[in-house]
């Protein structure tokens, strides 16, 4: 059915960086587009950014275009999300999310998330 | 951006009552060319992600109870629990893929 484990996360400090990474498994990986969403303490879900199957197209929200970058590695099935000039409201659970394979946009498998913190 | 708008915020259920939650979209996620609907449903419980429940508006995933349905069409959506279990509490959201980025309702919160 498809798992995906995120890691990197943690504490960041305002105007540095983080990267996160998500491990893909028990599904053929280099075959879908990747989402990261992102989730503030007690708020709903933001869409971050997503990246087609062989990496070649990327999509960002506006809140995150020029300072976050998404890439993927298939060889390693593994996603990444590279986050630079991080802000306090970049605080947030980041999920890795899969696409439908019928819709590059709707989502369907969802791993754990990672913590971000931002603060000085 | 299309915005998702589910009502109400929040709603308290009895054990074994229908549950029944709306969400509307700023504009038609229908595409002709194929008849569908990209509005999806996820629950998410407290400290886990969210998990996929409706696809297509009124798809069910594999493993998701019958008693979880979709309907809807266009901008005007619905989500009902037709008898509402204690493992159903849980927030829930609308979330369109018609378009980039794709968007997600507010959540709306189901206790009983």
């Amino acid at each position: 059915e498809g798992q995906l484990v995120e890691s990197g996360g943690g504490l960041g400090q305002p105007g540095g960086s983080l990267r996160l990474s998500c491990a893909a498994s028990r599904f053929t990986f280099s075959t879908y587009w990747m989402h990261w969403v992102r989730q503030a303490p007690g708020k709903g879900l933001v869409w971050v950014s997503r990246i087609n199957s062989d990496g070649t197209s990327t999509n960002y929200a506006d809140s995150v275009k020029g300072r976050f970058t998404i890439s993927r590695d298939n060889a390693k099935n593994t996603l990444y999300l590279q986050m630079n000039s991080l802000r306090a409201e970049d605080t947030a659970v980041y999920y890795c999310v899969r696409a439908q394979y019928s819709s590059s946009n709707g989502m369907d498998v969802w791993g754990q998330g990672t913590t971000v913190t931002v603060s000085s | 951006d299309i915005v998702m708008t589910q009502s109400p915020d929040s709603l308290a259920v009895s054990l074994g009552e229908r549950a029944t939650i709306n969400c509307k979209s700023s504009q038609s996620v229908l595409f002709s060319s194929n008849n569908k609907n990209y509005l999806g449903w996820f629950q998410q419980k407290p400290g886990q992600p969210p998990k996929l429940l409706i696809y297509w508006a009124s798809t069910r995933e594999s493993g998701v109870p019958d008693r979880f349905s979709g309907s809807g069409s266009g901008t005007d959506f619905t989500l009902t629990i037709s008898s509402l279990q204690a493992e159903d509490v849980a927030i829930y959201y609308c979330h369109q893929y018609y378009t980039t980025p794709p968007t997600f309702g507010q959540g709306t919160e189901v206790e009983i």
